[in-house]
């Protein structure tokens, strides 16, 4: 079956730098791929939408890319706050379903 | 961005009874309506996928008369726990799809609901 993984558990930076978050997926390329933001106790929140004949997104100080030959997408996020912690998930959609990473925590220090 | 609304945010309760956890799509017809488990420092695990006026499929390992998924309508999905134990508290989260989100395929997702059984 399909798995997307995040290797990172946790991420930490110091504000002002660029953060760098990994998702890799097995077996078949996904038509894209999505990311999403959680914060504590809260529902995740869609983020970014990248399809696999786009190289690269970018939506203010967030860029995605997906590279189908590393089958791995990474995301991006510039001129880090401290605002910006929070768990990003990478997922999936395939089959009617949702395939969700695992997830990487991100803590960005003032 | 549409909005899913689920309620109740957290909930405490006896061993034993059941709770009900409402999802709610506010402003487009959800179509289809994921129910997840999240533990703590894990991602979502999916429990089950209902359509509207159809039965739930539930994923391998979860109990379908434990945790009961009615979808009656194209905004309302419900998520009964019966006979809750202590092993059941979660953080439990919905989310929707629509028809015309399908080109898309973005989820939204409720806020979550706390569950505490004790």
């Amino acid at each position: 079956s399909q798995k997307i993984e995040q290797n990172s558990e946790a991420l930490n930076i110091q504000e002002g730098k660029t953060a760098t978050l990994t998702c890799n997926y097995t077996n078949y390329s996904p038509a894209y791929l999505q990311w999403y933001r959680q914060d504590p106790g809260r529902g995740p929140v869609f983020l970014l939408l990248i399809r696999e004949n786009e190289k690269e997104k970018r939506k203010e100080r967030l860029k995605v890319t997906f590279d189908t030959t590393l089958k791995q997408s990474l995301f991006h996020i510039t001129a880090s706050q401290p605002a910006d912690s929070a768990t990003y998930l990478c997922a999936q959609y395939n089959f009617n379903k949702f395939y969700f990473g695992s997830g990487t925590k991100l803590n960005v220090k003032p | 961005g549409a909005v899913v609304s689920q309620h109740p945010s957290w909930v405490i309760c006896k061993s034993g009874t059941s709770v009900k956890i409402e999802c709610r799509s506010l402003d487009f017809q959800a179509t289809t309506m994921f129910w997840y488990r999240q533990f703590p420092k894990q991602s979502l695990m999916l429990m089950a996928t209902s359509n509207e006026g159809s039965k739930a499929t539930y994923e391998q390992g979860v109990e379908k008369d434990k945790f009961l998924i009615n979808h009656a309508s194209l905004t309302l999905s419900t998520l009964t726990v019966t006979s809750a134990h202590p092993e059941d508290s979660s953080f439990y989260i919905c989310s929707a799809l629509g028809a015309l989100l399908v080109m898309n395929t973005e989820a939204f997702f409720g806020q979550g609901t706390r569950l505490t059984v004790v």
